[in-house]
């Protein structure tokens, strides 16, 4: 199946610092990524979709100004969190569609843990 | 209304046994697709097997397998011969035609495999 990584694994910082997490797919070109958002024990929350070349739509009720896009190319979208606040420690995924899979499917990056002391 | 509903926080199923993980959907879109993801305490997402709204035959790859039942919109997740690696998260998730790009996710099911 299509690769997606995710860089940083892990990352702690401090309080009213930003973050920038990366998210590529390695074997294959996607035009759209998702930035999805999991607090413990629950499920996966759709925070935006990312198009290459134009600006992401977030779901309602998420900052844009908060959570910064940029899905420069084809293979690289990254997710800012800007004057990152304890509340924003969570467990973030990325995924991406391969236009060539069966059935559309996303295929996901193995997350981001984020912790904000 | 919730578009996914998995109602088992928690299953337990003994090494070898079946187990079946329940998943109901809501939706009004003639046309829709219906997905199992795996997520180990790795935390990744795994794409276990899909189910297209229109598919006459129930979707099946390897040990899984999905018993779709179009008229109470349910969409069973089957695991059989369970083993200890199957010890995971499993999500159910729809896609809407109309809303392409969208996944809705269940809550999830914690299954745990006892030896």
């Amino acid at each position: 199946g299509a690769v997606v990584s995710q860089h940083p694994s892990r990352v702690i910082c401090k309080s009213g610092t930003s973050v920038k997490i990366e998210c590529r797919s390695l074997d294959f070109q996607a035009t759209t990524m998702f930035w999805y958002r999991q607090f413990p024990k629950q499920s996966l929350m759709l925070m935006a979709t990312s198009n290459e070349g134009s600006k992401a739509t977030y779901e309602q009720g998420v900052e844009k100004d908060k959570f910064l896009i940029n899905h420069a190319s084809l293979t690289l979208s990254t997710l800012t969190v800007t004057s990152a606040h304890p509340e924003d420690s969570s467990f973030y995924i990325c995924s991406a569609r391969s236009l060539s899979s069966s059935y559309n499917e996303q295929f996901f990056g193995p997350g981001t843990r984020l912790t904000v002391l | 209304a919730q578009k996914i509903t998995q109602t088992q926080p928690g299953m337990f199923v003994q090494e070898k046994e079946a187990v079946t993980l329940d998943c109901t959907y809501d939706t009004s879109d003639p046309s829709y697709g219906l997905f199992w993801y795996k997520q180990p305490s790795s935390g990744e997402m795994i794409f276990l097997i899909y189910q297209g709204s229109y598919d006459q035959q129930n979707a099946t790859e390897g040990r899984y397998s999905l018993n779709f039942q179009k008229a109470r919109k349910s969409a069973n997740l089957v695991i059989s011969a369970s083993q200890l690696g199957d010890s995971a998260m499993y999500f159910c998730a729809m896609r809407e035609r109309d809303n392409f790009n969208k996944f809705y996710f269940g809550s999830g099911t914690k299954l745990n495999v006892k030896p």
